[in-house]
């Protein structure tokens, strides 16, 4: 694996809460990204980061925030965690110019 | 319509058989594209990905290409009961040369294959 780690693996919240999920990755890479998966979705984009403290919505970004001030850590932020948020959360990052995306391997969130 | 469709599945088909999948995609300004494959409960993991019209090659893996009918497919020969998975088709706005578009993928909804002994 290309040393990408998401933290927890596994949660369960309440309606109303905030949660945090970690992406820390340790090959310097520039691009990272947070996706989530749902049956019969597929993958689809939240946000996206192309460099330290720079960001930006991708295609389902209401409700979540995003920080990234440091290279190896991108943190995901659900300001209020809602039923619809269940889902299992990706992050991927890029190495620059090159063709593969290293995945994490996934946090499972429930909001109950 | 859905930006990235893939062929519904399940699919099932024997060992040794070719398998086939099949994705289209509505975006015209794609410029990359990608096969994931996803086990059960894990990450997606990329087993090819193609940006010329045409015909990759890859072990026993085949992306095929055609942008004017805005056609991706993948082909798996001699199928393996471990190719047992979710197949996921992916596109970029983002060419080759890399940079932020590049990962900014739409995903199909996947398509569940299943090779049986």
């Amino acid at each position: 694996d290309a040393g990408i780690t998401q933290s927890p693996r596994h949660k369960v919240t309440e309606t109303g809460t905030p949660v945090t999920l970690r992406c820390h990755q340790t090959e310097n890479h520039r691009y990272m990204y947070w996706y989530r998966q749902d049956p019969g979705h597929g993958l689809r984009l939240i946000h996206y980061s192309y460099g330290v403290k720079d960001t930006d919505k991708g295609e389902v970004s209401d409700g979540y925030s995003v920080s990234r001030s440091k290279t190896e850590d991108f943190l995901l932020t659900l300001e209020s965690a809602t039923s619809s948020q269940t889902s299992v959360y990706f992050c991927a990052s890029y190495r620059r110019m090159n063709t593969e995306a290293f995945f994490g391997q996934g946090t499972r969130l429930t909001v109950v | 319509q859905k930006e990235v469709e893939q062929n519904s599945g399940p699919l099932s088909v024997p060992e040794g058989a070719i398998a086939s999948l099949n994705c289209t995609y509505s975006d015209r300004g794609s410029q990359s594209f990608f096969w994931y494959r996803q086990y059960s409960g894990k990450s997606p993991e990329l087993i090819m990905f193609i940006y010329s019209n045409g015909d990759k090659e890859d072990g026993r893996f085949t992306a095929q290409l055609n942008k004017a009918s805005q056609y991706v497919s993948l082909l798996i020969r001699d199928s393996q009961p471990s190719d047992s998975a979710t197949y996921l088709c992916a596109v970029s706005r983002g060419g080759r040369a890399g940079g932020t578009s590049y990962g900014k993928l739409t995903f199909g909804q996947g398509t569940i294959l299943t090779v049986h002994p």
